[in-house]
């Protein structure tokens, strides 16, 4: 079956550090990929998206590459700030599955002053 | 434009009990999805549904049920209650036809404790 494998947390970082949190998957065929956001007490919010191979999903300063050959859709971001704190999830969908999405179980971020 | 919201956003209930858990999607949304996120987990999808009917169903007991209205509105509905059904319930709505180019978009939840 689809699965996606995220990197365990909780990550901690200075502000302005460099973030990377890495992501993996397994499913056949050619799913689209996602990176979800959740905020303390609230829904997830989408974060940015990737449909086919090589394409680069980017939304506030924070990337991810779609990556067929190494099954992976990392998101990084090049400077966080304390408003990054947050729960990051990693996703994955089929339009032939009805669009169910498969979540990893998420990465803890926690941006210090 | 008002987002997917979802009702209520706590609740408490005992062992054994049911519960009914409601859905609007977005505005222009005709297609609705349920996920259960245990603490500490990603979510986990239980069903969609298009057209009032459920079209796919994930890894979740019957006890599990829901139901989409006319107005594209949804329950999700939970007999015999557990403790281990004490979660976040999230709905995300969708529109069926753009498929892979937009995405669900989700509500903010409704927090179930069972004691």
């Amino acid at each position: 079956g689809n699965s996606v494998t995220q990197m365990e947390g909780p990550v901690t970082l200075s502000e302005e550090a460099f973030l990377t949190i890495n992501c993996t998957y397994t499913a056949t065929g050619y799913p689209s990929l996602f990176w979800y956001v959740q905020y303390p007490g609230e829904g997830l919010q989408l974060l940015l998206k990737a449909t086919k191979a090589d394409d680069k999903g980017s939304n506030k300063g924070f990337e991810a590459t779609y990556r067929k050959e190494t099954t992976s859709f990392h998101l990084e971001k090049g400077s966080v700030q304390v408003s990054d704190s947050a729960v990051y999830f990693c996703a994955l969908t089929y339009s032939g599955s009805a669009r169910q999405l498969t979540f990893g179980s998420g990465t803890q971020l926690t941006v210090l002053p | 434009d008002a987002g997917v919201t979802q009702s209520p956003t706590h609740l408490i209930k005992t062992r054994g009990q049911q519960v009914t858990l409601r859905c609007s999607p977005k505005s222009g949304h005709d297609t609705v999805s349920w996920y259960q996120q245990a603490l500490g987990q990603g979510p986990q999808f239980i069903f969609q549904y298009y057209e009032e009917e459920e079209r796919q169903r994930g890894n979740f007991p019957d006890r599990f049920s829901g139901h989409q209205f006319p107005n594209y509105s949804s329950e999700l509905n939970v007999n015999a209650l557990l403790l281990g059904d004490s979660a976040l319930y999230l709905c995300a709505s969708s529109q069926r036809t753009e498929a892979r180019k937009q995405p669900q978009h989700f509500g903010d939840g409704t927090r179930l404790s069972i004691l």
